[in-house]
């Protein structure tokens, strides 16, 4: 069965702080891998997706990458802000293309 | 309007009671899934459909049943609510080429 672990699961820093958030997996065929925004109360909001064939995705402030033979992705957050503050979740999707797989997340504090 | 529209939001029932938990989705995927998600936890799979006349269980499928009534619609059921399915349920859907995933804004079930 795949573990996805993320670490650390609480983080506070100060706004402005350029900041990396862990994801590492334990089965290595993976299909991808999915970053998640989670807000109190609501749903989850897709952030970046990283297939397989791929070492890395950027979307404005944020950088995903990957490395499967390591079994870990990274997500960089620069110049942090308060709005930035949420739960992030990876998920990875395996090659039989049927599940995902979730991590318990990193819940993030940025302050003011 | 949200692509992926889950209702009711919120429920509180008491131990013994039948309840569906119904998902839409306008994004026209075949893949649905319902997920729940406890603290600490992440999210576990419940069950997942591929299409109208493909369902399959996921990692917690006890105590749970499905009906996929049309390739919009994927509702969940408790057949005999108990406590310990006092959680957050999401359902979300993924494209068929990328396997992106979209959820839902979730239900809170409260289970007494």
């Amino acid at each position: 069965k795949q573990e996805v672990t993320q670490i650390p699961a609480a983080l506070s820093v100060p706004e402005g702080e350029n900041l990396v958030l862990n994801c590492s997996f334990t089965d290595s065929a993976i299909y991808n891998l999915q970053w998640f925004r989670q807000d109190p109360g609501k749903g989850l909001t897709s952030l970046l997706l990283i297939q397989s064939s791929q070492r890395e995705q950027t979307s404005g402030r944020l950088n995903a990458s990957l490395d499967k033979s390591s079994g870990r992705s990274t997500l960089y957050i620069a110049a942090s802000q308060p709005g930035d503050s949420a739960t992030y979740l990876c998920a990875v999707g395996l090659n039989n293309f049927n599940k995902f797989y979730f991590g318990s997340g990193t819940k993030l504090n940025v302050k003011p | 309007d949200a692509d992926v529209t889950q209702t009711p939001r919120n429920r509180i029932t008491k131990t013994g009671k039948r309840i569906m938990l119904e998902c839409s989705q306008t994004k026209g995927h075949d893949r649905m899934y319902w997920y729940r998600q406890d603290p600490g936890l992440g999210l576990r799979l419940i069950y997942y459909s591929f299409d109208v006349k493909d369902i399959n269980k996921g990692e917690i499928s006890d105590g749970y049943s499905v009906s996929r009534q049309a390739q919009a619609k994927f509702s969940l059921s408790l057949e005999s609510a108990i406590p310990n399915q006092t959680a957050l349920y999401f359902c979300a859907t993924s494209d068929a080429d990328s396997y992106e995933q979209y959820f839902g804004p979730g239900t809170r079930l409260t289970v007494t």
